[in-house]
C-alpha cells in the first residue's frame, strides 16, 4: 500500500522569505512522486515530479522539490514566495512497484499555503 | 495550454437519484482517471480507464459507479443511485500514455452535494 503525509494544514510565510512545504511518503517499492497546486476553482495543477536521478527536481513557477529517500521525504520549497505563490499544495504518490496497469497516484491531504505581503 | 475540462462544476441531486458527471480529457491523452475528495479529506483514486475499459478500480468504485467513453472526446461518471455519502468534489484527470512516471492532468472538479 502506498501513503502520502503532510503534517501541516497550513503554511504561512511573508512575502520575499523562503518557502517549505513538507511531505512524506510510504511505499513497499520505489516511488514516483509529484506535487500539484490547487487555485480557487481550478484543477489541481501539475507543478514538478520525481522519477529518477537527480534528487533536487525544478519545476514551473520558481518550486522545486528534494527527493530524500532515507527520510522518505519530497518537501516542497521555493526560495522566494510570491503573494500569488497562495494556494492548495497536494504531494502525491505512485509505488513503480505497484504492477503493470496500476497508474493511480495517492495524495495528502493538501497543505494550504499563504503568502502575506 | 490544452485543459481537461468538467461540467457542470455544481450538481446538486437528492438521495437516490441518478447523476452522471462530465468530462472532456486532453485530445491527445489515452488514460482517463476519476478521483474524488470529501470535504476535508484526501484525494482520493476511483477508477482508471484505457482502451474502452477499466485498468484499475478502488474499493470505492461499487456497482454504483459506471464510467463510460461514449464518443471521441467525452468521458463520463455515472452514479446511478445517489448516496448522502457520495457528496463531495469529483475531479477527471487525463495522462499522455500509460505510464506510471507521466503526470495527470486534471480537471476543475465538479462539486456533488446528494440532499
Amino acid at each position: 500500500a502506498q501513503s502520502v503525509a503532510q503534517p501541516e494544514d497550513q503554511v504561512n510565510v511573508a512575502e520575499g522569505n523562503p518557502l517549505t512545504v513538507k511531505c512524506t511518503y510510504s511505499v513497499s517499492g520505489n516511488p514516483y512522486l509529484f506535487w500539484y497546486v490547487q487555485y480557487p476553482n481550478r484543477g489541481l495543477q501539475f507543478l514538478l515530479k520525481y522519477i529518477t536521478g537527480d534528487n533536487l527536481v525544478k519545476g514551473s513557477y520558481g518550486f522545486e522539490a528534494e527527493f530524500n529517500k532515507s527520510q522518505t521525504s519530497f518537501h516542497l520549497k521555493k526560495p522566494s514566495a510570491l503573494v500569488s505563490d497562495s494556494a492548495l499544495y497536494f504531494c502525491a504518490v505512485r509505488d513503480i512497484d505497484s504492477g503493470a496497469g496500476s497508474y493511480q497516484l495517492t495524495f495528502g491531504k493538501g497543505t494550504k499555503l499563504s503568502v502575506i505581503p | 495550454e490544452p485543459e481537461v475540462t468538467q461540467t457542470p462544476s455544481h450538481q446538486v441531486t437528492q438521495m437516490g437519484q441518478e447523476v452522471i458527471l462530465r468530462c472532456v480529457p486532453i485530445s491527445n491523452h489515452l488514460y482517463f482517471y476519476w478521483y474524488r475528495q470529501i470535504l476535508g479529506q484526501k484525494v482520493e483514486f476511483l477508477v482508471s480507464f484505457y482502451n474502452n475499459e477499466i485498468s484499475e478500480k478502488s474499493e470505492i468504485f461499487d456497482d454504483q459507479f459506471s464510467v463510460e467513453r461514449p464518443d471521441g472526446s467525452n468521458f463520463t461518471l455515472k452514479i446511478r443511485s445517489t448516496k448522502l455519502e457520495d457528496s463531495a468534489m469529483y475531479f477527471c484527470a487525463s495522462s499522455e500514455v500509460a505510464g506510471g512516471s507521466y503526470e495527470q492532468y486534471f480537471g476543475p472538479g465538479t462539486r456533488l452535494t446528494v440532499t
